[in-house]
């Protein structure tokens, strides 16, 4: 069965205190591994894409990064307003669109 | 980026009643959309899969009989609760894949509470 898990649940950094998220899996066929932020009582924004191993994508303050088994996301110097929750989700397998989501991981910045 | 836009954005409902939330793609046509359940402290779990001009595909345990969903047209899919129940309380989030497959975009969701 497949299966994502992110690690930590939370995290709380200080302001500039750079740390990584990790999402390891466990899927038959990766078609694709997404990386979301989500604020409070809002949808999913979409970060990232990665489809192979190897494979690293920069955004800002953020960076990811894929393996066969995981896929980290990095925050370097993190701001207050970097707070969120981060979700994984992955595809696999011949049916498009059927995103499996990890747990998440909440981050918070204090100044 | 895509812009997916949801309609309410929350609604307090009675028990017994139904309510319908729309999904809109605004500035691309998606013949695909997708329906998530988000409960408190918990990641979104798909409920079901929105095909324009042929019949929704429903995960595992999702009644469809309770959960009616109509994709109308290439831009706008609604999901109908019937007969809501409290347990139908969450935050129902749709999303569309875009125009290059390249991830799936999501709306800013639907906060239903059931009396």
């Amino acid at each position: 069965e497949d299966q994502v898990t992110q690690s930590p649940e939370a995290l709380r950094l200080q302001e500039g205190e750079s740390s990584s998220l990790n999402c390891s899996y466990t899927v038959s066929g990766l078609r694709g591994l997404f990386w979301y932020r989500q604020d409070p009582g809002k949808g999913p924004e979409f970060l990232f894409t990665l489809y192979s191993a190897g494979e690293e994508k920069e955004k800002e303050r953020l960076k990811a990064t894929l393996t066969k088994k995981e896929s980290f996301l990095h925050i370097t110097a993190p701001k207050p307003e970097d707070s969120a929750t981060y979700l994984c989700a992955v595809q696999a397998g011949v049916r498009w669109g059927k995103l499996q989501f990890g747990a998440g991981t909440q981050v918070v910045v204090t100044p | 980026g895509a812009v997916v836009s949801q309609h309410p954005s929350w609604v307090i409902c009675k028990s017994g009643t139904s309510v319908k939330i729309e999904c809109r793609s605004l500035d691309f046509q998606a013949t695909t959309m997708f329906w998530y359940r988000q409960f408190p402290k918990q990641s979104l779990m798909l409920m079901a899969t929105s095909n324009e001009g042929s019949k929704a595909t429903y995960e595992q345990g999702v009644e469809k009989d309770k959960f009616l969903i109509n994709h109308a047209s290439l831009t706008l899919s609604t999901l109908t609760v019937t007969s809501a129940h409290p347990e139908d309380s969450s935050f129902y989030i749709c999303s569309a894949p875009g125009a290059f497959q390249e991830t799936q975009y999501f709306g800013p969701g639907t906060r239903l509470l059931v009396l």
